[in-house]
């Protein structure tokens, strides 16, 4: 395990609702990624938060947006759903911005929009 | 544009045998690096191995081999003895030090070991 959590694990909701993901990362990380997974392909990178600062973003809509907390935890919230919302959303956390720094990422949430 | 393409959707091998997971990418970028990643039906993303794009030698990590080809631009994993547990999907993925929390992912190759 990695030491990064996620909540919910599992999530159903309806198409035009709001949704809040979780992502607790590993004790002293301070950077945070989002990914988005559909079923049969690749994650598709989200959104990047740097000591509390979004600081690099994939091609989402502004409906995806986030938030990094002082201690380095983070949520993913999504508006009005949409049926392609559909996905594994996970998260990573490393211990700085450079490319030698692992990511570590975790078990994921399973969003299902009905 | 990052791109990583992975050409084999599906892989079988049978246990103990070597196996080669094929991954190309494409960037203009000069300093990059390249992994590896493990991802069982449970979901989350296992580490395997890392090479960075000026790693003068091909990484190794137990198992795990990568076959750093530069200038062809091509990082094959190679997986040798295969357990039953290596069944699973493999990605390879790029990230690059002017955004080092992207990675850019390939679609995947699954590969299943036969006893």
């Amino acid at each position: 395990e990695t030491g990064v959590t996620q909540s919910p694990t599992h999530l159903i909701k309806t198409r035009g609702q709001q949704v809040t993901l979780r992502c607790s990362s590993q004790s002293g990380h301070n950077t945070v990624s989002w990914y988005q997974q559909a079923l049969g392909q690749g994650p598709q990178f989200i959104f990047q938060y740097y000591r509390e600062e979004e600081n690099g973003r994939g091609n989402f809509p502004p409906r995806f947006s986030g938030l990094q907390f002082p201690n380095y935890s983070s949520e993913l919230n999504v508006n009005a759903l949409e049926l392609d919302d559909s996905a594994l959303y996970l998260c990573a956390s490393s211990l700085g911005q450079g490319i030698t720094y692992e990511q570590y990422f975790g078990p994921g949430t399973r969003l299902t929009v009905t | 544009a990052q791109k990583i393409t992975q050409t084999q959707p599906g892989m079988f091998v049978q246990e103990k045998e070597a196996v080669t997971l094929d991954c190309t990418y494409d960037t203009s970028d000069p300093s990059y690096g390249l992994f590896w990643y493990k991802q069982p039906s449970s979901g989350e993303m296992i580490f395997l191995i890392y090479q960075g794009s000026y790693d003068q030698q091909n990484a190794t990590e137990g198992r795990y081999s990568l076959n750093f080809q530069k200038a062809r631009k091509s990082a094959n994993l190679v997986i040798s003895a295969s357990q039953l547990g290596d069944s699973a999907m493999y990605f390879c993925a790029m990230r690059y030090n002017t955004n080092a929390g992207k990675s850019t992912f390939g679609d995947g190759t699954t590969l299943t070991v036969k006893p």
